[in-house]
């Protein structure tokens, strides 16, 4: 049971160029979502799902699209990078509903845009 | 507007002392808490959690956490600190059943002194 797994762990774009960050979960869980981590600004959200084939945008959705073709997998594509996009990008995953559910995160990958 | 304060970024104590680290939220539907710990280049890891019940909430790794309605805060605390427990500390909140929305606080950097 590996969690949840992030590829790469470590990228560096030029400006402009285009990217796919991985996400993938073994743990049969509904909901999915993709966070940014910048310095003093916490966690923010950039995109969720509930199921495969439904996604929605969350705070900071600008410059990133999402897909979710099957459970397990939720990548993140950046169309066109660009400086403000450097940051360190977590990936999680939950099951729906239920008090004792959780969200579980995956390495994270950290991203640098030149 | 929903949001989490976490108003202290960079606490240190000594090995052995107590330690309080201090959440107040913001939340117009019945917030389920969560406190979540990142040591460095890690992703994130559930420290404990609560939705209902008792407003005392155990933990791994020793924390527990207290709900005060009242005051809007969800406070983490620990009787005696390690310095394995050096790491940054989040707040985060979200509803019912939608724990791919999270809205997490900025983060509490804890350093531990021998």
């Amino acid at each position: 049971n590996a969690g949840v797994t992030q590829t790469p762990k470590f990228q560096v774009l030029k400006t402009g160029q285009s990217m796919t960050l991985q996400c993938a979960q073994d743990m049969n869980h509904e909901y999915m979502s993709w966070y940014r981590q910048d310095p003093g600004m916490g966690l923010r959200l950039i995109h969720y799902s509930v199921g495969a084939g439904i996604t929605d945008q969350g705070e900071v959705p600008n410059g990133y699209n999402v897909s979710r073709s099957t459970t397990e997998d939720f990548p993140l594509r950046l169309l066109s990078a660009a400086p403000s996009q450097t940051s360190v990008y977590f990936c999680a995953s939950s099951y729906r509903g239920g008090k004792n559910t959780e969200a579980f995160f995956g390495q994270g990958t950290r991203l640098t845009v030149v | 507007a929903q949001s989490v304060t976490q108003p202290d970024i960079h606490i240190t104590v000594s090995e052995g002392a107590s330690l309080e680290l201090r959440c107040n939220y913001s939340y117009g539907a019945t917030p389920y808490l969560f406190w979540y710990v990142q040591s460095p280049g890690q992703g994130l890891q559930l420290l404990l959690k609560y939705f209902s019940g008792d407003t005392l909430v155990q933990g791994i790794k020793g924390f527990e956490a207290e709900f005060k309605r009242s005051q809007s805060s969800f406070n983490l605390r620990k009787p005696s600190v390690h310095w394995s427990d050096a790491a940054e500390y989040f707040c985060a909140v979200g509803s019912y059943g939608a724990t791919n929305k999270l809205i997490f606080g900025t983060g509490t950097l804890l350093a531990v002194q021998p």
